[in-house]
């Protein structure tokens, strides 16, 4: 099983900075996937295919990587950016998911 | 418009079985693979299983000797029923439609709004 490890536990930002999240896999996979999740409500596909930008998602979300270190990149924070945030990778069985990193407003 | 909605029943007593159907609109379960994924109460994502569009499942292999995941084609529902429950089988039950990238890998565009199931006496 390949285990996903997310980049910092918990983190906050203020509105305008930069804010960068990385997952590492124990194995190489081929994409890697990411979600939004805010406070009692189900997770919403933010970047698919390491680098493509699910519909209807701002552009300041960006992703990138390779191999076993990938990231999601927020450009400039916004306050509606606050939100649990998971990598998922499907290269290998079984799927697997990022213990999540949570982002706080500051 | 795709839509998935899970319903069952919100407490269930420990040893006994949970029983949940995804209803969903939009789209074919005999078209589009979907995932049953579960999230304890403040904790992350755990994929549970899969049914296949052909109809074949995929479980986890912590999970799979209390798990089944069948399908009615001509209700276009997806059930998920688990055995022996315990306390730390509680938690949000989401299914979650699949989509398929260029390199064959699944991912998760579309997720039904959850149920949320206490295993208690």
């Amino acid at each position: 099983e390949i285990v996903l490890t997310q980049s910092p536990t918990t983190t906050a930002a203020s509105p305008g900075e930069k804010v960068t999240i990385t997952c590492l896999a124990s194995s190489s996979v081929s994409n890697m996937y990411w979600y939004q999740q805010k406070s009692g409500a189900s997770p919403k596909l933010l970047i698919y295919s390491t680098s493509s930008l699910a519909s209807g998602v701002p552009d300041r979300f960006s992703g990138s990587g390779s191999g076993t270190s990938y990231s999601l990149t927020i450009n400039t924070m916004e306050a509606e950016d606050a939100a649990t945030y998971y990598c998922q990778q499907w290269s290998s069985n079984p799927d697997t998911f990022g213990a999540g990193t949570k982002l706080e407003l500051k | 418009q795709v839509r998935l909605k899970e319903s069952g029943p919100r407490l269930v007593q420990p040893s006994q079985t949970l029983s949940v159907t995804c209803t969903v609109s939009g789209f074919s379960v005999t078209s589009y693979h979907v995932s049953w994924v579960r999230q304890p109460p403040g904790k992350g994502l755990e994929w549970v299983g899969a049914i296949w569009k052909g109809g074949s499942t995929d479980y986890n292999s912590a999970l799979k000797s209390r798990l089944s995941i069948s399908r009615d084609t001509s209700k276009n529902q997806v059930f998920l029923k688990m055995n022996s429950l315990q306390t730390d089988d509680t938690g949000t039950y989401y299914c979650a439609k699949h989509e398929t990238d260029y390199g064959y890998n699944d991912y998760f565009d579309y997720w039904g709004q959850g149920v949320m199931v206490t295993v208690s006496s």
